[in-house]
Parts: structure tokens; C-alpha cells; sequence
């Protein structure tokens, strides 16, 4: 089994609204990561967990807060967005760690989020 | 640092067609080489990978050999069909890199015509 679940599939937030992204995955992975994706443009890397702790924050604004509550799951709160938030959020998970970083990553079918 | 250049589309063919996507790539320690495909609207899915020099990765007559002597990981498929519309990213995820980051090429679209 290689699926990553995301929920939801669509979402429309207004400005002012605090939303949450569900990500999960049963493949005993124990890095996981938030991707944003914008349209025609590659996945950009947002945050990584490894071993249900925040490794790599690629400078992300504090309106996105990543949350790890256990080995399987991984969440993203969502507020006070802006419309040019709006993009695909891709969630995956990879067997990556310590003197194993160079492996291969399962991603989720995303979120489309629409702000407005 | 780490980076990947991937030839730009659109690629348009006609079913039946041969495909080579080319795809380059720098990398300061010992890379892993990955091609994901999406199809529209989805996700990212695992296409193929290779993870030492001159490794074959292969998937549903798709391949892409790892070159390093030219630093290539182009995909190929001799015969590509309507379905293989997508986006198709080259990706590497490098051993001196941290987490496990992967490093995207730009994508290249594919549209195959009937």
C-alpha cells in the first residue's frame, strides 16, 4: 500500500476563516512534508516532519501552522489567508532519514484551496 | 547547490509516437533520480526511479537511465498512447540533503493526440 490520503479534496475559504488540511498515510513512514503547488509550476517544499518533528520550515508565513499528532497523521491550519494562497497542497510521506536521505517520496492527491 | 533542468513544453505527439523527455541535472553528493508523472487534476505519482549510476528505472513502458558520466536522467517510451497526457516532473533527492527534499525539474507537459 503506497496511498497518502488528503482531505478535503476542494476547499473555499473566505479571508478571515480558520480551515485545517488532513493528511494520512499507514506505510510506517516516518517523514512527511507539505508541498505547495501553484498551476504549470513544480511542487515548492513548505514544511518537513521526521520522526513527528518539525525539521525544515522553508520560511513559510505564520498563517500556515503545520501540526504532526502522531506518525500517520499530519495537519496543516490554515488562517488568515491571502487570495494568492490559493494553489494545490500536496501532502507526502518518504521512508527518509539519517544516512537515508535520498529516497523516494508518495504524494497525496492535494487539497485545492481557493481563497477568497 | 542541487538543481534539475527539464526540456520545456508542451510536447505534443501523435498516439504511437516515440517520447524522450530530456532531463539534466547538478548534484553535489550522491543523487537519487526520480520521474513522477500528474494527470490533471491529481497528484503527484511515482513514475520511475534509479538510484546509482547507470541504474534502469522502468514503468509501464516507460524507462530513464541514470547517466552520470553526462548527468542525464532522460525518460523514454517507444510507443505513447492518449493516456500518458500529463505533466511529467524530474525529480532528485540528494544523500547530503537533509529531510529528504526533493528537487523539481519545471515539468514538462505531454499532450498526445489521437
Amino acid at each position: 500500500d503506497t496511498e497518502v490520503t488528503q482531505t478535503p479534496k476542494h476547499l473555499v475559504m473566505g479571508m478571515t476563516n480558520k480551515k485545517s488540511l488532513k493528511c494520512e498515510q499507514h506505510m510506517g513512514h516516518r517523514a512527511m512534508y507539505w508541498y505547495k503547488q501553484k498551476a504549470k509550476k513544480p511542487p515548492e517544499l513548505m514544511f518537513v516532519y521526521s520522526y513527528e518533528k518539525l525539521s525544515i520550515n522553508e520560511s513559510v508565513p505564520s498563517r500556515f501552522s503545520p501540526e504532526c499528532p502522531n506518525s500517520s497523521l499530519l495537519n496543516l491550519h490554515l488562517h488568515a489567508l491571502q487570495p494568492e494562497d490559493s494553489a494545490l497542497y500536496l501532502c507526502a510521506s518518504s521512508q527518509a532519514e539519517r544516512g537515508r536521505w535520498n529516497t523516494e517520496a508518495f504524494f497525496g492527491q492535494g487539497t485545492r484551496l481557493t481563497v477568497v | 547547490g542541487n538543481s534539475v533542468t527539464q526540456m520545456e513544453g508542451p510536447v505534443t505527439l501523435s498516439e504511437e509516437a516515440f517520447l524522450t523527455i530530456n532531463c539534466t541535472y547538478t548534484a553535489t553528493g550522491y543523487p537519487s533520480l526520480f520521474w513522477y508523472v500528474q494527470y490533471p487534476g491529481e497528484g503527484l505519482q511515482l513514475l520511475l526511479k534509479a538510484t546509482k549510476a547507470d541504474d534502469k528505472g522502468s514503468n509501464k513502458g516507460f524507462e530513464a537511465t541514470y547517466r552520470k558520466e553526462t548527468t542525464s536522467f532522460h525518460l523514454e517510451k517507444g510507443s505513447v498512447q492518449v493516456s500518458d497526457s500529463a505533466v511529467y516532473f524530474c525529480a532528485l533527492s540528494d544523500q547530503d540533503n537533509q529531510g529528504g527534499k526533493l528537487i523539481f525539474g519545471q515539468g514538462t507537459e505531454l499532450s498526445v493526440k489521437p
